[in-house]
């Protein structure tokens, strides 16, 4: 069973830090990693997609890495600004071809607040 | 062009009832998962309907059940319910390609008294 950990659970920093969060995945058979942002009581957007065969994407001020052997991706913001301050969930895609249909496995988040 | 939408925003009910939830995918998308998130936890899958056919199931029990209409919108239909159904119920869509992004809703609040 698939198993995924994001570490730290919150972090605070101030405006203009480069920061790194953390995800871990117990099963490195996976199709890809998606990082999600959730603002408070809101739905999720996806701001990057990796996929097994990727080692990173960029996006912006967004660079994530996926080292599948180790289990391990992360997020890493630079320059962060308060509007960056939400929470930011990583979710795998388990096995291999279409066995898995897409179903994603969230981990329980990094509450990150960027204050200025 | 529209994103996933989801209705209502929020709910109320007691316990005991019934709810039905409801997603209209991204326009050219076929695939509706469904996932529930209680507070300060991350999102747990509890279905996934492809084909107006529930294709993968997560451990959720029998009172969750759903359905998928002809132009791929979908219902999250919950009996029974209990205080522990209280969480916001988020809708994905996709095109079915694992190399492509799921796309989120807004979630429907639902809280149970």
């Amino acid at each position: 069973k698939q198993e995924v950990t994001q570490i730290p659970a919150a972090l605070s920093v101030p405006e203009g830090e480069n920061l790194v969060l953390n995800c871990s995945f117990t099963d490195s058979a996976i199709y890809n990693l998606q990082w999600f942002r959730q603002d408070p009581g809101k739905g999720l957007t996806s701001l990057l997609l990796i996929q097994s065969s990727q080692r990173e994407q960029t996006s912006g001020r967004l660079n994530a890495s996926l080292d599948k052997s180790s289990g391990r991706s992360t997020l890493y913001i630079a320059a962060s600004q308060p509007g960056d301050s939400a929470t930011y969930l990583c979710a795998v895609i388990s096995g291999a071809g279409g066995t898995s249909y897409g179903k994603l496995t969230f981990g329980q988040g990094t509450i990150l607040t960027v204050h200025p | 062009d529209a994103g996933v939408t989801q209705s209502p925003t929020h709910l109320i009910k007691t316990r005991g009832q019934q709810v039905t939830l409801r997603c209209s995918p991204k326009s050219g998308h076929d695939t509706v998962s469904w996932y529930q998130q209680a507070l300060g936890q991350g999102p747990q899958f509890i279905f996934q309907y492809y084909e107006e056919e529930e294709r993968q199931r997560g451990n959720f029990p029998d009172r969750f059940s759903g359905h998928q209409f002809p132009n791929y919108s979908s219902e999250l239909n919950v009996n029974a319910l209990l205080l522990g159904d209280s969480a916001l119920y988020l809708c994905a869509s996709s095109s079915g390609q694992l190399n492509q992004p799921q796309h989120f809703g807004d979630g429907t609040r639902l809280s149970i008294l």
